[in-house]
């Protein structure tokens, strides 16, 4: 039992590059989210989903797609890279309607 | 939406209990208090959760005012390693409740 899996764990971009982040998750939890951390900051929401084929945008969705199409898997998808996408991006599962999520380890983008 | 209100840092000695404090004075009938730890920018990790009675496992014990209105985590003997940001959170569980609303958080240090 893996819990949920984000790669990569470091990431480094040139603007306007592309690139999916991973997310998976072996509890079958049907909400999945993604969230970014910028220093000193709380988390926030980007993209959520609560469950195969149905996604939806949260607080600071600008600029990413996100798509589910299996239960497993969440990828976070950054069109065209900008600097201010440098953060620290986090993926979390839970089961629906549960505060209690399980987070990944995190995966530290540097946009140059 | 309620909101959170904690002290941005405590100090707690090693082997002491730690009580952080929270202030959620607009919280409704039907949201829970949600606690969350994140230690040294690994993802965040969920701890214990309460509506109204106090709670209590293998990590910490919750302690919600009779009004609702503030609660304490209790971490019964600190070690250094419960030294990271902890965060209070009102969840409203129910249809449409999706987001985590992280804020910034009570970064604890525990002194050896």
């Amino acid at each position: 039992n893996a819990g949920v899996t984000q790669t990569p764990k470091f990431q480094v971009l040139k603007t306007g590059q592309s690139m999916t982040l991973q997310c998976a998750q072996d509890m079958n939890h049907e909400y999945m989210s993604w969230y970014r951390q910028d220093p000193g900051m709380g988390l926030r929401l980007i993209h959520y989903s609560v469950g195969a084929g149905i996604t939806d945008q949260g607080e600071v969705p600008n600029g990413y797609n996100v798509s589910r199409s299996t239960t497993e898997d969440f990828p976070l998808r950054l069109l065209s890279a900008a600097p201010s996408q440098t953060s620290v991006y986090f993926c979390a599962s839970s089961y629906y309607r549960q505060g209690q999520a399980f987070f990944g380890q995190g995966t530290r983008l540097t946009v140059v | 939406d309620a909101k959170t209100t904690q002290p941005p840092s405590m100090d707690c000695a090693e082997g002491r209990a730690a009580n952080l404090p929270c202030n959620h004075s607009t919280i409704s009938g039907n949201e829970y208090v949600y606690w969350y730890r994140q230690i040294h920018s690994q993802g965040p990790q969920y701890i214990i959760h309460g509506l109204k009675n106090n709670e209590t496992n293998e990590m910490a014990s919750l302690i919600i005012t009779e009004d609702r209105k503030s609660s304490t985590l209790i971490l019964p003997h600190a070690t250094l390693r419960d030294t990271a940001v902890y965060y209070c959170i009102v969840f409203f569980v129910g249809a449409g409740s999706y987001q985590l609303t992280f804020g910034k958080g009570t970064k604890l240090s525990v002194i050896p």
